[in-house]
């Protein structure tokens, strides 16, 4: 089994569709939860981070970690042509320890 | 600060040949990561450092592969002799802490 499971898509949905991503994990000792963003010919970068359980907001995204059935999700309100990327989900158990990736989701916004 | 810098951005090579990849990482991070992404295995860590010294190697897929970071602004990865099964993407990342910030990646294609 590996460290991280993420349905690779591809995912299509319309203008201003609420998009959910998700990924599930086996490793409880994971703490820290990062999802990455990477448009075609470019490096990952980072999109939002949390740390343990809970929710986090930053403007459109929303990201959702629930430890006990290590499930994490990433949710984008409105979507817009532009989040047309591949998001990747990725997990660490502590700072400075490598990270574990999903293989990614690759998801287009249809105008 | 202008990123992690990675070169060169495209390299073609023909088998057989040695390959160097260069990155500079961000300035005042202490962990360096060498990830390979393909279409079909995803994005693999192959090499990670923590303050210039190797942690886990268990990546690299063979002893054709090494990796250096002779000081906290340089890192190579080399690759002799190169295998057309080595064309991928080869991304450098650095981090402070949680956060990983990627560079754009080298396109490598062995012929």
């Amino acid at each position: 089994q590996k460290e991280v499971e993420q349905d690779p898509g591809p995912l299509s949905v319309p203008e201003g569709a609420i998009v959910s991503l998700n990924c599930t994990y086996s490793n409880s000792a994971f703490q820290y939860f990062m999802w990455y963003r990477q448009y075609s010919r470019k490096g990952p970068e980072l999109l939002m981070y949390t740390y343990s359980s809970g929710n986090k907001e930053d403007g459109r995204f929303t990201a959702q970690v629930d430890k006990s059935s290590k499930y994490i999700s990433l949710f984008i309100r409105d979507s817009q042509p532009s989040d047309s990327a591949t998001y990747l989900c990725a997990m660490s158990v502590s700072t400075g320890n490598q990270f574990y990736f999903g293989t990614g989701t690759s998801l287009t916004v249809i105008p | 600060d202008a990123g992690v810098i990675q070169s060169p951005r495209h390299e073609v090579t023909e088998m057989g040949q040695e390959v160097t990849l260069r990155c500079k990482p961000i300035s005042g991070h202490n962990s360096l990561f060498w990830y390979r992404q393909t279409m079909m295995r995803g994005l693999e860590l192959l090499i990670y450092f923590n303050n210039n010294v190797p942690i886990d190697d268990s990546g690299m897929p063979e002893d054709r592969f090494s990796a250096k970071m002779p000081n906290a602004s340089f890192s190579t990865l080399k690759i002799q002799p190169s295998e057309p099964r080595d064309s991928a993407v080869y991304f450098c990342a650095s981090s402070v802490k949680y956060e990983q910030y990627f560079g754009p990646g080298t396109r490598l294609t062995v012929t």
